[in-house]
């Protein structure tokens, strides 16, 4: 089946620094991609949907200028958490659909840690 | 987007079969029912898809009733490996975004 790819697959940063985590369609191309983040015991929470080539869509209460989404190719998005802080720390799981629609694949997952 | 309700935990022994059921009362007309499986810090996996009635692949089934406003996702024989959590979403599947609901925790024991 289709793979999607996330890296890197854990980051530890200090806190006030940038992140950057990559998400490729490895055998299919995405105009589409979400980006989803999920906290300890808790389910995945739709953060944004990732649009080849304009604005992504943010989802109410996520702040667009703290979570930059570039998807500047069809197989290519990338989520940059700015300035990061300890309670931006969590799993953070994007997902794609091909361009045919039907299932959507995600992703294995970035865990990030902001010290 | 439907909102889904699921149990929150399950527990079942091996061998033995596991229903999860999912409500989604205000399911519309063009939305699709999928579940995916989830493993503890690791991405979701697609189990299976349906819109209306019974479908089944190699690993589950899913039923629907004729109101759509349920499903019940069936895991035959389970074995530990099968301890996750399962997650039901109903959307469009062209474009459309999933949103997740609370998801089932099942627990399998030996």
């Amino acid at each position: 089946g289709a793979v999607v790819s996330q890296h890197p697959s854990r980051v530890i940063c200090k806190s006030g620094t940038s992140v950057k985590i990559e998400c490729r369609s490895l055998d299919f191309q995405a105009t589409t991609m979400f980006w989803y983040r999920q906290f300890p015991k808790k389910s995945l929470m739709l953060m944004a949907t990732s649009n080849e080539g304009s604005k992504a869509t943010y989802e109410q209460g996520v702040e667009k200028d703290k979570f930059l989404i570039n998807h500047a190719s069809l197989t290519l998005s990338t989520l940059t958490v700015t300035s990061a802080h300890p309670e931006d720390s969590s799993f953070y799981i994007c997902s794609a659909r091909d361009q045919g629609g039907g299932e959507l694949f995600f992703g294995e997952g970035s865990r990030l840690t902001v010290l | 987007l439907a909102k889904t309700t699921q149990p929150i935990s399950m527990d079942s022994y091996e061998g033995q079969e596991v229903n999860i059921t999912c409500s989604h009362n205000n399911i519309a007309t063009n939305d699709y029912i999928t579940w995916y499986q989830q493993f503890p810090s690791q991405g979701p996996r697609f189990i299976i898809q349906g819109y209306k009635t019974k479908v089944t692949n190699e690993v589950a089934s899913l039923f629907i009733p004729a109101d759509r406003k349920s499903s019940t996702l069936s895991l035959p024989r389970v074995s530990l490996s099968d301890t996750a959590v399962y997650y039901c979403l109903v959307g469009r599947n062209q474009g459309g975004k999933l949103i997740f609901g609370q998801g089932t925790e099942l627990s399998v024991k030996p």
